[in-house]
């Protein structure tokens, strides 16, 4: 089974470019997980959905950054502008409606974006 | 004071060590823990998780909960180079929002 795939993997852009991100979950887990993890640092929540409804945005800069998960499957993070203080990684998970309270998420690999 | 803490190391110890993580939480309504193991340049994956205080062991892994002191432990026992990861303690408040905070992460380097 195929697990969480991101892309890019790795981005390079001038602060004030955009960017976006893409994330492909799990077949059939229906909540989609952003997090940001800056280097040293565990990775922090973004952004949570149920299926297509953003269920939890509280940490989502929202002058900047902005998320959808059309038809509830792959979803997609921009940022825009970008800032030098986004460089960082960013990961999706994915979880499935039985993951309850084990905490089990799926990640993917990560984006890893410089700006310069 | 961040809700989570976590001794972000680095760790170094030979192969076949006894390996102690540790974390700290400050919010006494914390009700699941887990810990996770990151490769480098890779997404964190689940070793384990516990419910409330109590050990839960799984092959060489042990994972210690203590509510009454709010701090947590992981084992890892007969270490080996294939450990080297950081690792990432998390907990949640339960119920259904699966909202996971998670410590900043022990890096571990095990040397053959």
């Amino acid at each position: 089974e195929a697990g969480v795939v991101q892309s890019p993997r790795y981005k390079i852009i001038e602060k004030k470019q955009p960017v976006a991100f893409w994330c492909n979950p799990i077949s059939g887990h229906n909540t989609l997980y952003w997090y940001l993890q800056n280097l040293g640092q565990g990775p922090e929540l973004l952004i949570r959905y149920e299926n297509e409804e953003a269920v939890d945005d509280s940490q989502l800069p929202k002058d900047r950054f902005s998320a959808e998960r059309l038809k509830g499957v792959d979803s997609t993070l921009k940022i825009q502008p970008a800032e030098l203080g986004d460089s960082a990684v960013y990961l999706c998970a994915s979880s499935d409606r039985l993951a309850g309270n084990t905490g089990e998420l799926f990640f993917g690999e990560g984006s890893r974006l410089t700006v310069l | 004071q961040k809700e989570v803490e976590q001794d972000p190391g680095p760790l170094s110890v030979p192969e076949g060590a006894i390996v102690s993580l540790n974390c700290t939480y400050s919010n006494s309504a914390f009700q699941y823990f887990m810990w996770y193991r990151q490769y480098s340049r890779k997404g964190p994956e689940l070793l384990m998780y516990t419910y409330s205080s109590g050990n839960k062991e799984d092959g060489r892994f042990t994972a210690q909960v203590d509510k009454s002191s709010k701090y947590i432990s992981l084992f890892i026992r007969d270490s080996q180079p294939s450990d080297s990861a950081t690792y990432l303690c998390a907990m949640n408040y339960g119920g259904a929002t699966n909202k996971l905070i998670f410590g900043t992460g022990t890096l571990l380097a095990v040397q053959p």
